[in-house]
């Protein structure tokens, strides 16, 4: 059975940074695809970032340039580094597996917020 | 980019209803449309995969089909614990998109 851990979240202010973290058990990080999801207050679900297999890592347009994805394979842990924080990065975090999003966190909430 | 709308929006019905949430794409994503169930506070749960298979332990009362644009989920029997907010998603373009959920709430 998959499970996923995320935390790291928190309150935080306009323009700092945060590092989430998706501990995995049941299934490799390096050997899957793997994906970061928020849902902002009010919001639906939004697909953040992707870390590929071999490495590739994408983006969303709303977070490129602030995000990075990584995972650390000794650990079987997912990452989200986030910087340059803004309000509209407030939200639930979630890491899920594989393409269709099979295993899911529970999430861990971000605020940013003065 | 492949745009994905989804109706309605919101539905209220009574226990035992049928319902049905549709989700168009705007070009043919062949099958890889998929359906999750989330529940405030709870993790997003993936119902269907593939159009119309059926996520292992999921009821039998959720269903999906379509292939092309056009995609169907149902529940035939709504049940109290049914209450959620429903999503589609094609990831026939990767990194996929969401539709922007149906809100399912007891009449």
């Amino acid at each position: 059975e998959v499970q996923l851990v995320e935390s790291g979240g928190g309150l935080i202010q306009p323009g700092g940074s945060l590092r989430l973290s998706c501990a995995a058990s049941g299934l490799n990080v390096s050997s899957n695809y793997m994906s970061w999801v928020r849902q902002a207050p009010g919001k639906g679900l939004e697909w953040v970032s992707g870390i590929y297999r071999g490495g590739r890592t994408d983006f969303a347009d709303s977070v490129k340039g602030r995000f990075t994805i990584s995972r650390d394979n000794s650990q079987n842990t997912l990452y989200l580094q986030m910087n340059s924080l803004r309000a509209e990065d407030t939200a639930f975090y979630y890491c899920a597996t594989f393409t269709i999003l099979k295993d899911w966190g529970q999430g861990t909430l971000v605020t940013v917020s003065s | 980019d492949i745009q994905v709308t989804q109706s309605p929006s919101s539905l209220s019905a009574s226990v035992g209803d049928r319902v049905t949430i549709t989700c168009q794409a705007s070009q043919d994503i062949k099958y890889y449309l998929n359906w999750y169930q989330h529940k405030p506070g709870k993790a997003p749960k993936l119902l269907i995969y593939d159009a119309s298979n059926l996520e292992t332990g999921v009821p039998s009362r959720f269903s999906g089909s379509g292939s092309g644009t056009d995609f169907t989920f149902t529940i035939t029997s709504l049940q109290p614990e049914d209450i959620a907010t429903y999503y589609c998603r094609q990831y026939y373009d990767l990194p996929g998109t969401f539709g922007p959920g149906t809100n399912v709430v007891i009449k």
